[in-house]
């Protein structure tokens, strides 16, 4: 089976400051990983996604992710936080095909300060 | 594109009632899933649909859900009757053989 972790439900960083949201995945196969962003009231859009070949992925936003075999991670970072990018964030996993049925983290609330 | 259409955006209802949600899906997609959003178990899958066909509904809490996909542009998830606690945000999405989700605003659903 596969599943997603999602380290910290809660993340608070200052603007213009570095945003690293982990997550780390378990699945005895090749996975295909993925980050969505839901923001208050709205359903969840894809940030980015990784299937095969590169393993740093650029998303929407200035978000990208680098997948670790070795660590078995898929840690989500953006360089410098703007207030707008307040909101959930859902790390994902499958490993049949992209449109197979995904395995959803817990989420983690990025909250951004003055 | 419109994107993935939800109906209605809220729902209140008594204990007990028929209630169901609609969705629209993005036209073109062959996938279609129905997700439940609460704080305490976070998102899970309820069913999804290849080609208008059920191929998993593990999801599905108890007999009194179930879903339809009639077509490939409609869905429908009905619960009945209901409880308090199937509250919950309720998201459709939608995608292709190759392709991420796309998910609708959701419906939440309120059981008083």
């Amino acid at each position: 089976a596969q599943s997603v972790t999602q380290l910290g439900s809660h993340v608070s960083v200052s603007e213009g400051a570095l945003v690293l949201l982990r997550c780390n995945y378990s699945s005895s196969v090749p996975p295909y990983l993925f980050w969505y962003v839901q923001y208050p009231n709205q359903g969840l859009q894809l940030l980015l996604k990784y299937t095969t070949g590169a393993t740093l992925v650029k998303g929407i936003n200035g978000f990208e992710a680098e997948f670790k075999k070795s660590e078995t991670s898929f840690h989500l970072t953006k360089p410098s936080a703007h207030m707008s990018d307040a909101a959930e964030y859902f790390c994902a996993v499958t490993t049949t095909g992209t449109a197979s049925k995904l395995t959803f983290g817990t989420g983690t609330r990025l909250q951004v300060t003055l | 594109d419109a994107g993935v259409i939800q109906s209605p955006r809220h729902e209140v209802t008594e204990m007990g009632q028929e209630v169901t949600l609609r969705c629209k899906p993005i036209s073109g997609h062959d996938y279609l899933f129905w997700y439940r959003q609460t704080m305490m178990r976070g998102l899970e899958l309820l069913i999804y649909f290849n080609n208008n066909v059920p191929i998993d509904d593990s999801g599905m809490p108890e007999d009194r859900f179930s879903a339809k996909m009639p077509n490939a542009s409609f869905s429908t998830l009905k619960i009945q009757p209901s409880e308090p606690r199937d509250s919950a945000v309720y998201f459709c999405a939608s995608s292709l053989s190759r392709g991420g989700y796309t998910f609708g605003s959701g419906t939440r659903l309120t059981v008083v």
